[in-house]
């Protein structure tokens, strides 16, 4: 099955507000946790990542909740841009196993 | 800083053809990765190498063999490419989990057509 669920295949939002890219994931010994930012025709970047020793982790307008019994973790935007527009993918494994699972991507419209 | 570099960047191939794509990476990271990209469906790793010589089979190895003759290069090989086929495919690396939190840098990726 798929390790890594993203509910969302786009969202929209206006500039200016906040959204929330949510992720799923089933294998509770995943201990590292990311997005990545993929513009059209480019290849996936970082956006964010964070061990599963905190339950959040900021950097400027992003911030990423891990919450570990929910087996979720989520991307907060805030003060969204038109540059924002893009596809989320998160991502999870675990330390010791380099495999690595992403999910299948939020597209995300940011409108002016 | 470094860069991962792909070729062919447009592959157009024939069914039942063998198809060679390579990766170069100059960061020096040990680890490095094949994924396919279809459209609706994400990422998803085929292979993947953690050291010069290892290969290690992802969930979508089947019909895909792969090669590490160096540190710096991972090559993979559609052994019978599918009538039909459309897809991208990204090769990653990474320095070793242990260090670091993981984080890869991708190629630009190499866009499979089979005819």
């Amino acid at each position: 099955g798929q390790q890594v669920k993203q509910s969302s295949p786009s969202l929209t939002v206006q500039e200016g507000g906040i959204l929330i890219l949510n992720c799923d994931y089933e294998n509770d010994m995943f201990d590292y946790f990311a997005w990545y930012k993929k513009y059209p025709d480019n290849s996936p970047t970082l956006l964010i990542s964070v061990r599963s020793n905190v339950d959040k982790r900021e950097d400027g307008r992003f911030t990423v909740f891990l919450n570990k019994s929910g087996k979720h973790f989520s991307l907060h935007i805030t003060a969204s841009q038109p540059e924002d527009t893009a596809v989320y993918l998160c991502a999870a494994g675990y330390t010791g196993y380099q495999n690595f699972y992403f999910g299948k991507g939020t597209s995300l419209t940011v409108i002016p | 800083g470094g860069i991962i570099t792909q070729t062919p960047k447009f592959l157009i191939g024939q069914e039942g053809q063998k198809l060679t794509l390579k990766c170069q990476q100059n960061f020096n990271h040990d680890t490095m990765y094949w994924y396919r990209q279809d459209s609706g469906k994400g990422l998803r790793l085929i292979y993947y190498s953690i050291t010069e010589n290892d290969l290690q089979k992802g969930d979508l190895s089947e019909g895909y063999d792969a090669s590490r003759e160096k540190k710096s290069s991972f090559s993979l090989t559609v052994t019978s490419a599918q009538k039909n086929e459309m897809a991208v495919f990204l090769c990653a690396s990474s320095i070793n989990w242990g260090v670091n939190y993981a984080e890869q840098f991708f190629g630009p990726g190499t866009r499979l057509t089979v005819l």
